[in-house]
Parts: structure tokens; sequence; C-alpha cells
């Protein structure tokens, strides 16, 4: 079964920390996503990457960087965290894009909720 | 710039109805268009995912159309249970991008 794992739930930071929020995927998957999910907003994209080491802003990265050093695991870093980033994360991951059906199938974690104080 | 519209926001059903969400996106150009489900406090499962070349999808009680000309996709929902109280959300793909979502539409099935 396919399983992408969000190494927290909730998480309670305060205002200026360093925040690393974890995903890991199991399927062997070329392609990661992160997003933040808020009320009245809807999903938004903050970045993607197509591959190790490679990575593309989405709609929202401001205050927000990523690493994937390995394929399984994509981070979110939240650089100095600031109550305007409290939101729902949710990571997600799919083979690879272009045509096809399965490779375009996008799985996603659970969800990190994330307050800044 | 691709906008996914879904309507209505809400909706409440009896048991047992048949039941149609509507998604509308304007840029006809995608590779697939995907339903999800989202359960509270939940990340999203993948219900269904239509091709561009495709006109519909099913799976079990769930049938998703797609006409991507006008720019729209249903969601059919035969015969509804209080188990399928969730946000149902729409997403397309296009090319080079990551998947643009609607931002859903939120059943309630009572018994």
């Amino acid at each position: 079964d396919v399983k992408v794992t969000q190494s927290s739930r909730y998480l309670v930071k305060r205002t200026g920390e360093k925040v690393f929020l974890e995903c890991v995927q199991d399927m062997d998957h070329e392609n990661m996503f992160w997003y933040r999910q808020d009320p009245g907003l809807g999903l938004r994209l903050i970045y993607f990457s197509y591959d190790v080491k490679m990575k593309e802003k989405g709609d929202i990265p401001e205050g927000y960087s990523v690493s994937r050093e390995k394929k399984e695991r994509f981070s979110l870093i939240l650089e100095s965290a600031s109550t305007n980033q409290t939101s729902m994360y949710l990571c997600a991951s799919r083979l690879a894009g272009g045509v096809g059906r399965a490779k375009n199938i996008q799985y996603f974690g659970a969800g990190t909720r994330l307050s800044v104080l | 710039k691709q906008e996914v519209t879904q309507i209505p926001a809400a909706l409440s059903v009896p048991e047992g109805e048949n039941l149609v969400l509507n998604c509308s996106f304007t840029d006809s150009a995608i590779y697939n268009l995907q339903w999800f489900r989202q359960d509270p406090g939940k990340g999203l499962t993948s219900l269904l995912l239509i091709q561009s070349s495709q006109r519909e999808q099913t799976s079990g009680r769930l049938n998703a159309s797609l006409d991507k000309s006008s720019g729209r996709s249903t969601l059919y929902i035969a015969a509804s249970q209080p188990g399928d109280s969730a946000t149902y959300l729409c997403a397309v793909n296009q090319a080079g991008t990551a998947l643009i979502f609607g931002k859903g539409t939120t059943l309630s099935v009572s018994s």
C-alpha cells in the first residue's frame, strides 16, 4: 500500500523559531509536493520537487525553503516562523508527471497542523 | 491562469439520495482531472482520476465525468450514505505544474 508519512500531526512553535516539517514516501516516487491549507483559501502549493536535489517554487514560497537530499524525503523549512504561518501543512507525492493514470495519482500524508504562537 | 471552482460549497442530503458535485475550470489544456475526498483534520484521498482523453471514470458508487471543451467535471454519488460525509475536492493537472485545486464541496449525509 502507498504510504506518505508526515513526522508530526500537531506542532506548536514560537515566533522566530526555525521549524522543520518532514515527509517520507515509500513508493519510489519522483515528484513530491508541499501545500498549506487554510479555511476559505483552499490548498495552495508552497514548493514541489521533480527529483532529488531539484525544487520549484509554488504559489506561496515566501518564508519557506525545502530540501530533498534523498528521493524518499522532502522537508519543508520555516526559516523564522511567524503567526501567519499557522496552518495545516500537507505533503504529497506522485510517481511522475506526464501522460498515464498511474503516474499522476497523487498521494497525501495525514497533514501537520502547525500553530505558531 | 487556471482557476478551479466548485459549486456548491456545502450540501446536505438525506441518506439514499443520488447527488452531483460540480467542478469547473477556466483553461481546457489539462492532462487530467482528479477528485479527492478529505475527512475533517485529515489528508486527502484520491477517488478518481480522469485523463484528458476520457469522458468518465467509475469506482463503485462514484462516477466522474469530464467535458474538457466546456471546462466542466461532475462527481456523481449514487445512494449516498452517512459515511460519504466529507469534503470533496477536484484538481486539474496541467503540463509542467502541480495540481490546481478547487476549494471543495462539504457534503453532509444524514441518516
